[in-house]
């Protein structure tokens, strides 16, 4: 059971930035939130994750609000080979950290 | 570092049949998944190992599906009889902790006639 929402779909453009929201209102202080990505016909891609602090790596940003319930995932300048399906995950200690995939958001970058 | 390694590709079977499906894990990741991802849909977690001893199979439908991870690397995931429902990706991921990041292959794709 997903403990996130995040919006259906989105597109942007190339070159600009992408901005992918998530909310996780119910999340608890020691449960991190991670994103993942899938791009056609490939397995899950990890991205990034954080707790407390925002997090930067070499493919995305990741902001989480003060009070933890949403977060964020920027990809600075998107490319037409970021169209995906962006999934937040919330991992559970107490489910044994595992991943329970929602949804997730279609992103698609158009030129 | 090489990645997660699945094979087949792809697999194409009538239903009753059996199939099974081998993964190859991330040198040195303890933790292995197996996970189903029907179309349109997320991963679902189907089992999962620590070294060669079973976490969690608690979604895997043991009357038809069988896994085992002999000597702690390889696994391969069985399903005999297949059925048309069964249609869909599995995926192998690995990582090197419970709450470490995973680390997917890019699946196998099981179609059921």
């Amino acid at each position: 059971d997903a403990k996130t929402t995040q919006p259906p779909s989105m597109d942007c453009a190339e070159g600009r930035a992408a901005n992918l929201p998530c909310n996780h209102s119910t999340i608890s202080g020691n449960e991190y939130v991670y994103w993942y990505r899938q791009i056609h016909s490939q397995g899950p891609q990890y991205i990034i994750h954080g707790l407390k602090n925002n997090e930067t790596n070499e493919m995305a940003s990741l902001i989480i609000t003060e009070d933890r319930k949403s977060s964020t995932l920027i990809l600075p300048h998107a490319t037409l080979r970021d169209t995906a399906v962006y999934y937040c995950i919330v991992r559970e200690r107490s489910n044994d950290y595992k991943l329970s995939f929602g949804a997730g958001t279609t992103v698609t970058v158009r030129a | 570092e090489a990645g997660v390694a699945q094979s087949p590709r792809y697999k194409i079977i009538e239903k009753r049949q059996s199939v099974a499906f081998w993964c190859n894990p991330i040198s040195g990741h303890a933790t292995l998944y197996w996970y189903q991802q029907i179309l349109g849909q997320g991963p679902k977690l189907l089992i999962q190992f620590q070294n060669n001893g079973v976490v969690d199979d608690s979604q895997l439908p043991k009357d038809r599906f069988s896994a085992e991870r002999l000597k702690g690397v390889d696994s391969t995931l069985k399903i005999q009889p297949a059925k048309l429902e069964d249609s869909a990706v599995y995926l192998c991921a690995s990582s090197a902790g419970l709450n470490q990041p995973q680390h997917f292959g890019d699946g196998t794709r099981l179609s059921i006639l």
